[in-house]
């Protein structure tokens, strides 16, 4: 497909565990988002990639959260140590370039269950 | 402290008649505002934007108002039809930063 990729679709985990998300952004987009949906809510802000770096990072609540893009497409979204207060969907963007304004694509998102 | 807000979270409409979803906002540094479109199990989807100097855009059956002043943005679905029922997230844009609603959920009645 063409689109935005996310894997898993769901995962439920172990609280103090850790876990991994992965998102395949749409070929030859510069732009990534990670953000976070809890229930009942919009989406939030969490990190920014401009090709490979973390342009914005200033969303990611604390230092549990980590997020990578080592070849400037494919970014994995990282949390240590999970809490029942991470359980959330979150969700992955891509965008052709610059700021994207207008051309954000959302992948499905995975749902994260911290039990 | 949410900066972007969308104060109805359901709203029913009939088909073939207007809808209108509201948005307001308190950050007078955006300068970019766009309309989502949610369906279950999906990422929203990019559906209107506006830039903070224009106060109307238009496109097809879609029309997004800018009231700067007031700090208030809506979204107009004329007609409106029930492959429209979704929920509508409206965004705010500063910097590198995406600002979303709460979301209103939309019933279009057969």
């Amino acid at each position: 497909g063409a689109g935005v990729s996310q894997t898993p679709s769901n995962k439920v985990t172990e609280k103090g565990k850790y876990v991994e998300l992965r998102c395949d952004p749409i070929s030859g987009h510069t732009a990534l988002y990670w953000y976070r949906q809890s229930l009942g809510q919009g989406p939030e802000f969490l990190i920014y990639f401009q090709g490979t770096g973390a342009a914005d990072d200033s969303g990611l609540p604390n230092d549990r959260f980590f997020a990578v893009r080592p070849e400037g497409s494919v970014s994995t979204l990282k949390i240590q140590r999970t809490e029942r207060g991470d359980s959330a969907v979150y969700l992955c963007a891509s965008s052709p370039g610059g700021r994207g304004v207008g051309t954000q694509y959302f992948g499905p998102g995975t749902r994260l269950t911290v039990l | 402290d949410q900066q972007v807000k969308q104060n109805s979270p359901s709203l029913s409409v009939q088909e073939g008649r207007i809808s209108i979803l509201n948005c307001d906002y308190t950050n007078s540094m955006f300068d970019y505002f766009l309309w989502y479109k949610k369906y279950p199990a999906e990422g929203p989807t990019f559906l209107i934007s506006i830039s903070s100097i224009k106060d109307k855009n238009e496109d097809g059956r879609f029309t997004v108002f800018l009231n700067k002043s007031a700090k208030h943005l809506s979204l107009h679905i004329v007609p409106s039809q029930p492959g429209d029922s979704a929920v509508y997230f409206c965004a705010a844009v500063t910097g590198n930063q995406f600002y979303f609603g709460t979301g209103t959920s939309l019933t279009v009645i057969p």
